[in-house]
Order: structure tokens, then sequence, then C-alpha cells
């Protein structure tokens, strides 16, 4: 039961910028917006995460909209090696933690 | 170790055989967590310790599914009865009480035959 909502797949050209968009409109006040991703026969793969301020990290930023009842995951200059699906959480800090189908991202040359 | 650590990497199983699978958290992380992930799939929750505790046994999809963390590090999932359907990645990860986020290990890929 995840609680999200994310596009099943993306492209992004190599070199630009990726927006990877999450819905969470039945955010509690106490819970979180993780983002992590898996990259082929790995284990996933934490990114980021943020409460309601906009959050930046050396692998990416998060915006998360003034209601939080969405969030968009920025990696700025998109390579090759970022092609994974990516997942966006919303859980409460030291809870349990469920994930959903996440969005395929294809950076391509 | 720096991380989580799985092992089995791979196993396979023939149905009917039990099975128990390791998990060897990061030092002195609190959390840990069990999912399943079938391919192609997201990975699906099994299971959470806090320390010894068990505070949620919600995912374990059957009573052939055990997990334990007796002394509050080490974890193991057991699967009795082995079925074709639990075939899938089984995923541990671990967290800190302070940072939040976890860490997961590389898997252990479970095929039953």
């Amino acid at each position: 039961d995840a609680k999200t909502t994310q596009p099943p797949s993306m492209d992004c050209a190599e070199g630009r910028a990726a927006n990877l968009p999450c819905n969470h409109s039945t955010i509690s006040g106490n819970e979180y917006v993780y983002w992590y991703r898996q990259i082929h026969s790995q284990g996933p793969q934490y990114i980021i995460h943020g409460l309601k301020n906009n959050e930046t990290n050396e692998m990416a930023s998060l915006i998360i909209t003034e209601d939080r009842k969405s969030s968009t995951l920025i990696l700025p200059h998109a390579t090759l090696r970022d092609t994974a699906v990516y997942y966006c959480i919303v859980r409460v800090v030291n809870n349990d933690m469920r994930f959903g189908a996440g969005t395929r991202l294809t950076v391509k040359p | 170790g720096a991380g989580v650590s799985q092992s089995p990497r791979y196993k396979v199983a023939k149905r009917g055989q039990d099975v128990a699978l390791r998990c060897d958290p990061i030092s002195g992380h609190v959390s840990l967590f069990w999912y399943q992930q079938a391919l192609g799939q997201g990975p699906e929750f099994l299971t959470y310790f806090q320390n010894e505790a068990q505070l949620d046994k919600s995912g374990l999809p059957s009573d052939r599914f055990f997990a334990e963390r007796p002394e509050g590090s080490v974890s193991t999932l057991k699967i009795q009865r082995t079925q074709q359907e639990d075939s899938a990645v089984y995923l541990c990860a671990s967290s800190s009480l302070d940072r939040g986020h976890a860490f997961f290990g590389q898997g252990t890929r479970l095929t039953v035959v």
C-alpha cells in the first residue's frame, strides 16, 4: 500500500536535467518524502529525503510543493549511469517503509 | 563491514525444502527491514524490526515465512516448504534511528525448482 503515484517510465537526454514527479496527496504531517533508486540487479540506493523544505545533496535536489501533496526529484545533469528505477516513498522516520512500482528512467545518449 | 551483507547471494531450493537467508546489518543500526522483490516489480515489504522486537510482520505472505533477530543485530528470514512462487530476490535493509534512511544489501536471489 504505497501511498505514492509515479509515472511508470520516463526518458531523458544525457546531460539534461531529469525531473521525476511524485504525487502523495494523502501525506501526513509527520511523514517524510524519501527517494531511492535501483539499478539493475542491485539493492535500492538512498538518494535524498525531506519533510517540507527543498533539499539538495551531491546526487540530486528534492522540491516539495507547499501543500506537500507532490514532489519532484531533479537530477541536474543526467548521465547514462543514472538509468534506473526511481522510487518515491512517504514514511514516518523510523517506521516501516513501503515501495510502489517506481519510475523507470532511461537516459539516452 | 561497511555495508549490509546478505548471504547466500544465490540459493536454489527444491520445492518443499526449507531455506534460511541471513542479513548482517550495518553495525549499530537499530532498524532492520526485509523485502521480497519479484522480477520486474518493486520491493514488497515483508517485516520490520527495531532491535530484537519485530514491530510489523504484516507483509509476510504466509505462515511459512518467519523472521527473527534474536540479539538485535543479525537477522534470519526462514521460508519453510518452499514453493515456486517464493522465487524472488529477498532484500534486507538497515537504518539508524537518528538518520532514518535505510541502506540495502545486494539481496539473495532464491530460485525454487
